[in-house]
């Protein structure tokens, strides 16, 4: 079985400074992974995803992630952070193949900018 | 192109009842999951459907069942409704095996 362990519950940065958002991952089978982004009273946007080929993964608003299989993890970041960038973010995992197509989800990171 | 439409936006309910939420999935996408979102247990999922088969379903009571139409569109129902079910529902979308998923807005049911 798959897991997502995320690192942080809560993570405030200023204005203009780096995002890490820290993302662990257990799974048996080579992993598809997902971050996902969730503003207040809204469902989820996918921010960028990992299936194969280049570990370095570029998603949209300026946010990247990078799959690092020797230590399971695919943190997010992103140079300089905007206030429109305050949300929760979730990391998830899905298996490759087989039945289980479905997402598991860490418990999220709450992202505050201050300005 | 338009997204994934889940309806209704609200509900409110009283323990006992059931409920029926909706989900129009992106034209085209023949797989739709529904994942729960509470504050206490997170996102959990509770089935995927493909092609109107169930392919894979969650740890969650059989009060809690599906469908999925001809058409693509699913719904999902709650029978004999508890306080515990209050939550974010949220449908999401995707074209078949190995792709992303796009999420609806969700339904936020309140059980009184």
């Amino acid at each position: 079985a798959q897991s997502v362990t995320q690192l942080g519950s809560h993570v405030s940065v200023s204005e203009g400074a780096l995002v890490l958002l820290r993302c662990n991952y257990s799974s048996s089978v080579p992993p598809y992974l997902f971050w996902y982004v969730q503003y207040p009273n809204q469902g989820l946007q996918l921010l960028l995803k990992y299936t194969t080929g280049a570990t370095l993964v570029k998603g949209i608003n300026g946010f990247e992630a990078e799959f690092k299989k020797s230590e399971t993890s695919f943190h997010l970041t992103k140079p300089s952070a905007h206030m429109s960038d305050a949300a929760e973010y979730f990391c998830a995992v899905r298996s490759g193949s087989g039945s289980a197509r479905q997402l598991t989800f860490g418990s999220g990171t709450q992202l505050t900018v201050l300005p | 192109k338009a997204g994934v439409t889940q309806t209704p936006r609200y509900l409110i309910k009283t323990r006992g009842q059931q409920v029926t939420l909706s989900c129009s999935p992106i034209s085209g996408h023949r797989s739709v999951s529904w994942y729960q979102q509470t504050p206490g247990q997170g996102l959990q999922f509770l089935f995927e459907y493909f092609s109107e088969t169930q392919r894979n379903k969650g740890n969650f009571p059989g009060r809690f069942s599906g469908r999925q139409f001809s058409n693509s569109r699913s719904e999902m129902n709650v029978s004999t409704l508890e306080l515990g079910d209050s939550a974010l529902y949220l449908c999401a979308s995707s074209p078949g095996t190995d792709y992303g998923y796009t999420f609806g807005s969700g339904t936020r049911l309140t059980v009184v």
